[in-house]
């Protein structure tokens, strides 16, 4: 069974840093794209960033450009937040891309929460 | 960047009838690969978001056959045959033709 456990969310102040994990397991987790996605208390959801299968692409929102740095290792899909802001407060979730199915959108872990303030 | 939008955000619906979510994209959501990478989800109250309908129309593992979907191009829509309790929440579309991004958000209620 595919699962994702995401951790490391906390409470942190504006300009402070977080490390974000997400562990895979069900599945061959180097084969496939990942993304994280968040969602601030009370609202959507928006995408935040694309690391490819390889980890030699990246993609990011514009809204966490140049602060926060998506990476991977063998099992872990990372994500390294820096100068955090109050409106970086949201629940992260990890999202797996699935091309040779063009399943896109799912399954989810539970997420993990990160609020921002002083 | 591709806009998602959603019509309506609230829907209140009647045990046993039939609900239909539109969504439409700022940009055409074929890939080159001439697949159309359009997906539906759902989000229960303090749940995380769960897969519904992915490539437009095809079902996610384990979901009733009561969600379908359909469209193309850039008009896509989510029908659910005779709504269930199970299925008030937050309904989502997301596009994964170029990056990602998803709908408003339509929430769906029981009359």
């Amino acid at each position: 069974e595919v699962q994702f456990v995401e951790s490391g969310g906390g409470l942190v102040q504006p300009g402070g840093s977080l490390r974000l994990s997400c562990a895979a397991s069900g599945f061959v987790f180097s084969k496939y794209e990942m993304n994280w996605v968040r969602q601030a208390p009370g609202k959507g959801l928006e995408w935040v960033a694309y690391i490819s299968a390889s980890g030699r692409v990246t993609y990011y929102a514009d809204s966490v450009k140049g602060r926060f740095t998506i990476s991977r290792d063998e099992n872990s899909l990372h994500l390294d937040m820096n100068s955090l802001r109050v409106e970086d407060t949201a629940v992260y979730y990890c999202m797996r891309d699935d091309y040779d199915s063009g399943c896109f959108g799912g399954p989810w872990g539970q997420g993990t929460l990160v609020t921002v303030s002083s | 960047e591709i806009v998602m939008t959603q019509t309506p955000l609230s829907l209140p619906v009647t045990l046993g009838q039939p609900a239909s979510i539109s969504c439409r994209s700022s940009k055409s959501l074929v890939y080159y690969d001439g697949k159309t990478y359009l997906s539906w989800l759902h989000q229960r109250p303090g749940q995380p978001p769960r897969l519904l309908i992915y490539k437009i129309s095809d079902r996610f593992s384990g979901v009733p056959d009561r969600f379908s979907g359909s469209g193309a191009g850039t008009d896509f829509t989510l029908n659910i045959s005779r709504v269930e309790a199970d299925d008030v929440g937050i309904y989502y579309c997301m596009q994964a033709t170029q990056l990602r991004t998803f709908g408003q958000g339509t929430r769906l209620e029981i009359k």
